[in-house]
């Protein structure tokens, strides 16, 4: 019965190597959300997708694509994983016409 | 443009005290404000939110109320326990876009 669900929970790996996260959300929303949590607990979008459509986009290497598969999923794919890469990535979900977001447990990934 | 601004901890009380953590905002138009709570290890999970001015949202002992004329929507409990322990966003939502505070990370101590 889990809201919005990721995996893995924890990724370990090292640089230079192309992982993928996988989200999935059975609210029946139209929207999804994948952001970046650093080190120090701030928050960064990254990625925005409204019914399998990117609708946001900031400032994010290219090393990293999206994927909407269906208006139930968004993966994060990552390319030549770098250190920098090391953060907690969480997806989220939610209704365009209400500001109100849902957050997956998150996907904690380590680059060594 | 939009932004949120929050107090910057950490914050550490003794458990019954009276806990205040500041947020203020800057919009255009009218958005939405929520309080978000992070526990260890955990995904953030919607605290309480409010849509318009003057309202005011509440759950598990904590409030906040979306003041329009100073633009801030302060989160206050009148009395914490230890399982209030976590680190706490206040964001600020406009249809498709949120904008989260720095977080706040809060330790009660027994």
């Amino acid at each position: 019965d889990t809201a919005v669900s990721q995996t893995p929970k924890y990724l370990v790996t090292q640089m230079g190597n192309d992982k993928s996260i996988k989200c999935e959300q059975n609210l029946g929303h139209d929207t999804m959300y994948w952001y970046k949590q650093d080190s120090k607990k701030f928050l960064k979008i990254m990625f925005s997708y409204n019914n399998k459509e990117l609708i946001i986009n900031e400032t994010v290497p290219n090393r990293f694509s999206p994927k909407s598969p269906d208006k139930a999923h968004l993966n994060l794919h990552i390319n030549s994983l770098e250190l920098g890469d090391s953060a907690v990535y969480f997806c989220a979900s939610g209704l365009l016409e209400r500001d109100e977001q849902f957050f997956g447990p998150g996907t904690r990934l380590t680059v060594l | 443009g939009n932004s949120v601004t929050q107090m910057e901890g950490p914050v550490t009380l003794s458990e019954e005290a009276f806990l205040t953590i500041n947020c203020t905002y800057t919009a255009t138009g009218y958005p939405s404000l929520f309080w978000y709570v992070q526990y260890p290890g955990e995904g953030l999970q919607l605290l309480l939110k409010a849509t318009k001015a003057d309202d005011k949202g509440s759950n598990k002992g904590f409030e906040a109320t979306y003041r329009k004329e100073t633009t801030s929507f302060h989160l206050e409990k009148g009395s914490v326990q230890v399982s209030d322990s976590a680190v706490y966003f206040c964001a600020l939502g406009t249809g498709n876009q949120f904008y989260f505070g720095t977080g706040t990370s809060l330790t009660v101590i027994p």
